[in-house]
């Protein structure tokens, strides 16, 4: 089983639709949690943290479900501009703090 | 202004040869690590970068065909040794703990084409 697991997609949505991704991830003592984007052939960047308490910041919502090991990002009133792959990213927990990368999820947003 | 500058930006080479790609870092940084992404996968990590040490490779990643070199915080290399039309594959460098505790910041990225 992978460390950490998304759907690879591609999600295709109209704009202004809300649109939902998971991940789940394979160690229970993991402890920090992020969500990157990255756009076609440029690198990856910090889109939000993922917080135990749920966390908002604008048009996006991301959640973590630690019972069941996924944690989740909700886009709200879709962009053409959201149309990218978004990374799921999870802190190795061991002492190393490597970050673990989930193969990540495309979404196109079609006018 | 580039947080993380990355070079060569891409390149095409041939069988047998090697690449050193450099990684320079605007401020201090204790952790920077080498990832590879493959066309159409994510991110795998090649290794850590330890300053004054020797790299930490992750499995499947030795030092004779990724010698890293971390001379100071602020700068590192990876060499892509005696390369294979498989090495091709984009090199990313990364930083942590410039945008906050566990973020990582990335480099553009070497884009490397093997023939």
């Amino acid at each position: 089983r992978k460390e950490v697991e998304q759907d690879p997609g591609p999600f295709n949505v109209p704009e202004g639709a809300t649109v939902a991704f998971n991940c789940t991830y394979s160690n229970s003592a993991s402890q920090s949690f992020f969500w990157y984007r990255q756009d076609c052939r440029k690198e990856p960047k910090l889109l939000m943290s993922v917080y135990s308490s749920g966390n908002e910041d604008g048009r996006f919502t991301a959640q973590l479900n630690r019972a069941s090991q996924y944690i989740s990002l909700l886009i709200r009133d879709s962009k053409l501009s959201d149309s990218a792959t978004y990374l799921c990213v999870v802190i190795d927990s061991s002492n190393t703090g490597k970050l673990i990368f989930g193969q990540g999820t495309t979404l196109q947003v079609k006018p | 202004s580039a947080v993380i500058s990355q070079k060569p930006s891409r390149d095409i080479c041939q069988r047998g040869t090697s690449l050193t790609i450099q990684c320079q870092v605007d401020s201090q940084v204790t952790m920077m690590f080498w990832y590879r992404q493959q066309p159409g996968q994510s991110l795998t990590l090649i290794a850590t970068a330890n300053q004054g040490s020797e790299a930490t490779y992750e499995s499947g990643f030795v030092i004779d065909k990724f010698p890293i070199s971390r001379p100071n915080l602020t700068f590192s290399t990876l060499t892509v040794s005696n390369m294979s039309p498989e090495d091709s594959s984009i090199y990313l460098c990364s930083a942590q703990g410039i945008s906050g505790a566990n973020v990582l910041t990335f480099g553009a990225g070497s884009r490397l084409t093997v023939l």
